[in-house]
């Protein structure tokens, strides 16, 4: 199972909007709507920020948002804060022998 | 509020076993619709999952790691574990355990704990 496909690096100056993309496949974004996304501050736990493609967890700010299309699911953050600079991963369940596939990171920046 | 904290040795000799520990706290880990679940991360690459592990102790792994990989629940000290046999150069990472509910979200996490393969 090959990983998602994730741009590297996005930026944008405090108050915007930054999005981030998530490519998979019909076996997995494709096929499921179960993408999650998860924000990592190097050295702290992961969180997870978005799950189900467009569901917050209790306590994460509505300026995070997801969405998908086809094979390709996407976070959006907006109003930017220097708190959002963090590494943001993407996850799909794929189905096939119960396999979960994640993304590389994309690490934003807040300008 | 639901901790895990990964422990375990930082070096592991080629040929090895790696064995980890994630304690838990603040959860059961008997607790319903939760599995349990090893996730790692080389560095600059994808974050892999490795296998998880349901509250009746059944087991489910990743095809590319089965062979030797070993998840196991220890109910008494509240705590699961990892372990990775045959290590090579290639299995250096920072390893994650995480919380997985219904399925399908890792919703709680660790920190991490490094872990190289070497001489």
């Amino acid at each position: 199972q090959s990983a998602l496909t994730q741009p590297p690096s996005a930026s944008g100056s405090p108050g915007q909007s930054v999005t981030i993309s998530c490519t998979g496949t019909s076996s997995d974004v494709g096929a499921y709507n179960f993408v999650s996304w998860y924000q990592h501050h190097p050295g702290k736990a992961p969180k997870l920020i978005v799950y189900e493609v467009t569901k917050r967890p209790s306590g994460v700010p509505d300026r995070f948002s997801g969405s998908k299309s086809g094979n390709t699911a996407s976070l959006t953050v907006s109003g930017l804060q220097a708190e959002d600079e963090a590494d943001y991963y993407c996850n799909s369940y794929t189905g096939s022998n119960n396999f979960y596939v994640f993304g590389a990171g994309t690490k934003v920046t807040v300008l | 509020q639901v901790q895990l904290q990964e422990s375990g040795p930082g070096l592991v000799q080629p040929s090895q076993t790696l064995s980890l520990t994630c304690a838990v706290s603040g959860d059961s880990i008997n607790s319903g619709h939760t599995y349990w679940s090893w996730i790692r991360q080389p560095a600059g690459k994808a974050l892999e999952w490795i296998g998880r592990i349901y509250t009746s102790g059944s087991t489910l792994y990743n095809p590319s790691l089965k062979s030797r990989v070993t998840i196991s629940l220890d109910t008494s000290k509240n705590h699961f574990s990892l372990e990775l046999y045959s290590v090579t150069a290639a299995d250096t990472a920072l390893y994650y355990c995480a919380r997985l509910r219904d399925v399908v979200m890792f919703d709680v996490w660790g920190r991490g704990t490094m872990v190289t393969v070497s001489s």
